[in-house]
Parts: C-alpha cells; structure tokens; sequence
C-alpha cells in the first residue's frame, strides 16, 4: 500500500534553531498538508499546498513558518526560530483529491522537541 | 463552542460487545466527514468516510444527522485491536479537516 514517508522520525533542536522536517508524499497525490499534535491534544491543521502554492493555512501558521516543494517529490516544513510550544508530533498528509471519496493518508510523524 | 466534540471516554468494552458513541460539529457548511482511528503515537489512519445514507464496513456502521451536526461511529463484535482513539474529523469548504479530541476505546477480554 503507498505510505507517506516522513524524516527524520525524531528531531531534538534548541530554542532559536532553524528545524527542516521532510515528507515524500504518494506520488499520484496532488495535495499536500501539515498537522501537528501536541502531546495529548488534538490533530491540528496547519497548511495545504495545491499546485506549488499554499492553497489554505491556520492562524498558526505565521511568518516563522514556511512550506516548499524543492523538486517533484519532497514536500518540506520550515520552523525559523523554534519555540519551547513548537514541541509537537508533526504529520504530512497526501490526498488524491478532496472531498469524502478521498481520504487523507497520514506519514508517521516527526516529534520534534524544543529544548 | 468547539468546531468538533467528542466524549473523550475512556469507553470500556467487553471484547465482543458493541459500542456506539457521538460527535458534534458547529459548522453547518461542513461537506465531508470522516472518522479516524489513531493508536497510541500513532499517525491517525483513515477507518471510514461518512455519507448522508448511513455507511457500513465490516463491524463499523457510521451515520451522519446533518439536521442535528452529529455523526456517530458503532463497532460491533468489539475486537482486542479496536483498541485504540477514534477521531471524529469533518471537513468544509476547501481542503482543511477539523478533528475532534478523539474518543478512547478499551476492549478488554
């Protein structure tokens, strides 16, 4: 079954650091997303990318964050100087399309922690 | 009034016993729906969409009431590995899923 590949699966970063976090979305996905989950809280939405833009994004999302497709495969999450509260599972997701026929498939995360 | 509620639980069940719970959306413009399951520092993966006519998968009936914005999950026969949050997530317009703070289910034998 295809799987959303995410890297590395575990980042620890100091306070102030710059932190790049890696996706390989399925190949005939044409939208791309991440959420992050802090410990025991919900699955929160962060961006959506559509056609090499960011088509929506949270109010969590502000400057210091950044997405990009660098080549046809990788989608990235830049986080310009990490806060102790960016300490979060962060998730990439693929869908084909939208809409409830089309099911959104989760990476397995990566847990970054601020220190 | 949050987007998405759900009873946190824990729901304890009996392996073999069926379990039914709820969740509430505010948005009444929301288009999609979906429930999630997502084991313990897991990635959530997708168990089932939810359609206006009620859907079933196997021991999972879902049901969706858009008058009173609440979709409901039933599991019957309860297995050891139906274990696990199951996170109600609805979607609007446009491409972003709201998830509920998920329902915790314990099968025990």
């Amino acid at each position: 079954e295809p799987e959303v590949t995410q890297t590395p699966s575990h980042q620890v970063t100091q306070m102030g650091q710059e932190v790049i976090l890696r996706c390989v979305p399925i190949s005939n996905h044409l939208y791309f997303y991440w959420y992050r989950q802090i410990l025991g809280q919900k699955v929160e939405f962060l961006v959506s990318f559509y056609n090499n833009e960011i088509s929506e994004k949270s109010e969590i999302f502000d400057d210091q964050f950044s997405v990009e497709r660098p080549d046809g495969s990788n989608f990235t999450l830049k986080i310009r100087s990490t806060k102790l509260e960016d300490s979060a599972m962060y998730f990439c997701a693929s869908s084909e399309s939208t809409g409830a026929n089309y099911g959104y498939t989760f990476g397995s995360g990566t847990r970054l922690t601020v220190v | 009034r949050k987007e998405v509620e759900q009873d946190p639980g824990p729901f304890n069940v009996p392996e073999g016993a069926t379990v039914a719970f709820n969740c509430t959306y505010s948005n009444s413009a929301s288009q999609s729906f979906f429930w999630y399951r997502q084991d313990c520092r897991k990635e959530p993966k997708l168990l089932m969409s939810v359609y206006s006519s009620g859907n079933e998968d196997g021991r999972f009936t879902a049901q969706l009431n858009r008058a009173s914005q609440y979709i409901s999950l039933l599991i019957r026969d309860s297995k050891l590995s139906d274990s696990a949050t199951y996170l109600c997530v609805v979607q609007a317009a446009g491409n972003k899923l709201t998830f509920g703070g998920g329902t915790r289910v314990l099968v025990k034998p």
